[in-house]
């Protein structure tokens, strides 16, 4: 399949901002997603973006979406060691009578003191 | 609280034994997904079924079997396990129509082939 590109890692202190970013495939994507996983444990649903939007912020969270250049950045405000976790963008793609997710290959966020 | 739930956390087999990985969700999902996780790779859809008895393969189907008899279950079967199917495997599910991007995960079961 086509891919959703990431950076594989981010580095942050605790308390700075971190910009994770994302560029998909499919320009007719409806919803744009990103999950996160923790150690140890299965992807959770984080936030998600509908294509109308240009950003959603949702306390900490904020999603930008840059549907020309089809990017899409997460930005986690005042980041603390419990955000250290692996951040997977996902668009739906059509595939025979259903849809299905695609994921990028994620980005390790490291908080550090 | 929804609930997908995997019947093995960590599994180890020998090279050409038969490995069953089951999954089950109480949400009444229509979608579910198999996924492979490996370092650097991400996720790979290996298989999905969007209704029972029904499968489709997803990118990296080779060396994988799946079997959906109802709906709540989905199974993953490695025929003959190698070791380059040590991995992280990964179940999901979903609603069927244009939401199915919200996908709910079982905690994963790490197959380590001997």
């Amino acid at each position: 399949g086509e891919d959703v590109e990431q950076s594989l890692f981010l580095s942050v202190r605790e308390g700075d901002s971190s910009v994770i970013n994302c560029t998909y495939t499919d320009s007719s994507s409806t919803y744009l997603y990103w999950y996160k996983q923790e150690p140890g444990a299965g992807l959770q649903l984080l936030t998600y973006i509908f294509s109308n939007m240009d950003m959603k912020q949702d306390q900490r969270l904020t999603v930008l979406l840059n549907k020309k250049d089809k990017h899409l950045s997460l930005r986690i405000a005042d980041t603390q060691t419990g955000d250290s976790a692996i951040y997977f963008c996902a668009e739906i793609l059509p595939s025979g009578g259903s849809y299905i997710p695609t994921f990028g290959r994620g980005t390790s966020l490291i908080v550090h003191p | 609280d929804v609930k997908v739930t995997q019947s093995s956390r960590y599994l180890v087999k020998r090279t050409g034994e038969k490995v069953f990985l089951e999954c089950v969700q109480d949400m009444d999902h229509e979608n579910m997904f198999w996924y492979r996780q490996d370092p650097g790779l991400g996720l790979r859809l290996i298989y999905f079924s969007y209704d029972v008895k029904m499968k489709e393969k997803g990118d990296i189907p080779e060396g994988y079997s799946v079997s959906r008899e109802k709906k709540e279950r989905f199974s993953l079967i490695l025929e003959s396990a190698s070791t380059n199917q040590t991995s992280m495997y990964l179940c999901a599910s979903s609603l069927w129509d244009r939401e199915a991007g919200e996908l709910f995960f079982g905690e994963g079961s790490r197959l380590t082939v001997l």
